[in-house]
């Protein structure tokens, strides 16, 4: 596709369960990233991938949050017992990542999945 | 840590009018990009214009400029000729040199546009 698609597009759970959000990000894009939501806010960042080597995941609220990308194409942002304070917006980006060199390519955005916990 | 100020939570302006929102960042590092986003009720966020720290002259995009203030760490965005389609929230956001960083973002600006 032409940009990048995140799944489902709307999740409700009861708190307790566990979900799992997709992200297909556009072809090529070597660097994906995974931004929290909350209403009101701006997003706040969770973790960050190259390729398939997750780089960055200091912005995980907790242990809870799991986020992969097995084959450095589709990632999967995984939240176990869910609680309320986990109901938010999930943004997924991605972009071209020269290995740091020339100058830094912008983050192109998903349409979000809005997570409700019950 | 970095931050990013966005000190304005709702803006109005009449459309063909000239509106501009205010954003300020906290951080010691000397190589940084800086971005406006708009979000309007769809969720994506849309890239407006961005701004390279090391470049000293305001970026422009159409009806879209920055007033980049490198030693006030300030960067306000002004929005020329509103149209009611500028509707939306806007997010300033920082970036850290290297280029493949999280994004900071400031908490955002409801831009009105009355018609």
């Amino acid at each position: 596709g032409a940009g990048v698609s995140q799944s489902p597009r709307y999740k409700v759970a009861k708190r307790g369960q566990d979900v799992a959000l997709r992200c297909d990000p556009i072809s090529g894009h070597v660097s994906l990233f995974w931004y929290q939501q909350a209403l009101g806010q701006g997003p706040e960042f969770l973790t960050y991938f190259q390729n398939e080597a997750q780089l960055d995941k200091s912005g995980l609220p907790s242990d809870r949050f799991f986020a992969e990308r097995p084959e450095g194409s589709v990632s999967t942002l995984k939240i176990q017992r869910t609680q309320q304070e986990d109901s938010a917006v999930y943004l997924c980006a991605s972009s071209v990542d020269r290995g740091g060199v020339l100058m830094n390519q912008p983050q192109h955005f998903g349409d979000g999945t809005r997570l409700s916990i019950l | 840590a970095q931050t990013v100020t966005q000190s304005q939570p709702e803006m109005s302006v009449q459309e063909a009018e000239t509106v501009t929102l205010s954003c300020t960042y906290d951080t010691s590092e000397s190589d940084y990009y800086l971005f406006w986003y708009k979000q309007p009720p769809s969720r994506q966020m849309i890239l407006v214009i961005r701004q390279e720290a090391y470049k000293q002259q305001n970026a422009t995009e159409n009806r879209f400029s920055v007033n980049f203030q490198k030693a006030a760490k300030s960067f306000s965005l002004k929005i020329s000729d509103s149209q009611l389609g500028d509707a939306a929230m806007y997010f300033c956001a920082y970036q850290s040199g290297g280029g493949a960083d999280g994004l900071t973002f400031g908490k955002g600006t409801h831009l009105i546009i009355q018609p």
